[in-house]
């Protein structure tokens, strides 16, 4: 178990620009969720998948967002056209699938850190 | 919808007194209740969680929490706190059997020696 994992770590990128995360979550999970989170908040439920699947999205991920998990393990999640108001933490969370205590346990990675100028 | 309140932004406290540090929810259906905590530069890690049975909660590092569902809170505790426990804690919330989740803002804790 290496830990749910994000990459970049870090992002910094021009206004209008697309940029594109990645995530890889602990392998035998079948859930993977999607958080942003800026500064002196906490994070913002963005998007979910159980495997290849999303079955939740927020509204505030605008047209400009898109995430996929197409083979049900990695996800990535793109942005396109930023914007200085999309700067933040974007944070994955993984967990196990099906209904037992333990599925309601998310495991974080370390986040990517979004800078738009 | 259901929406978190952390009612503290920042909590300082000395080291080995004991801290609360609240939790106020709203929903209209029954829900779960989490706390995560956040230390620098890292992920969020997962304190405990109340899904159904006893009120009283214990998680890892000695903290616990109670659900009062009277009073729709979940605060979390610990009798005596360490420097190492200065981070950020959040409080989280989802319906039950959902798993979209809900964070508060978070508080700050601040443990001086």
């Amino acid at each position: 178990d290496t830990g749910v994992s994000q990459d970049p770590r870090h992002k910094i990128t021009k206004r209008g620009q697309n940029v594109t995360f990645r995530c890889d979550p602990i392998s035998e999970h079948n859930r993977l969720y999607w958080y942003r989170q800026t500064l002196g908040q906490g994070p913002e439920f963005l998007t979910y998948f159980q495997n290849e699947a999303q079955l939740e999205k927020s509204r505030l991920l605008s047209d400009r967002f898109s995430a996929e998990r197409p083979k049900g393990s990695f996800s990535t999640l793109e942005i396109q056209r930023t914007e200085q108001g999309d700067s933040a933490m974007y944070l994955c969370a993984s967990s196990l699938g099906g209904g037992g205590r333990r599925a309601y346990e998310q495991y974080f990675g370390p986040g990517t850190r979004l800078t738009v100028t | 919808a259901q929406s978190v309140t952390q009612l503290d932004s920042q909590v300082p406290v000395f080291e080995e007194a004991p801290v609360e540090l609240r939790c106020n929810y709203s929903s209209s259906v029954s829900v779960y209740l989490f706390w995560y905590v956040q230390y620098p530069n890292q992920g969020l890690q997962l304190l405990l969680k109340y899904l159904s049975g006893s009120t009283l909660v214990k998680g890892i590092n000695g903290f616990e929490a109670e659900f009062n569902k009277s009073q729709t809170s979940f605060h979390l505790r610990k009798p005596s706190v360490h420097i190492s426990d200065t981070a950020e804690y959040f409080c989280a919330v989802s319906i039950t059997g959902g798993f979209k989740t809900i964070f508060g803002a978070g508080t700050r804790l601040f443990v001086k020696a």
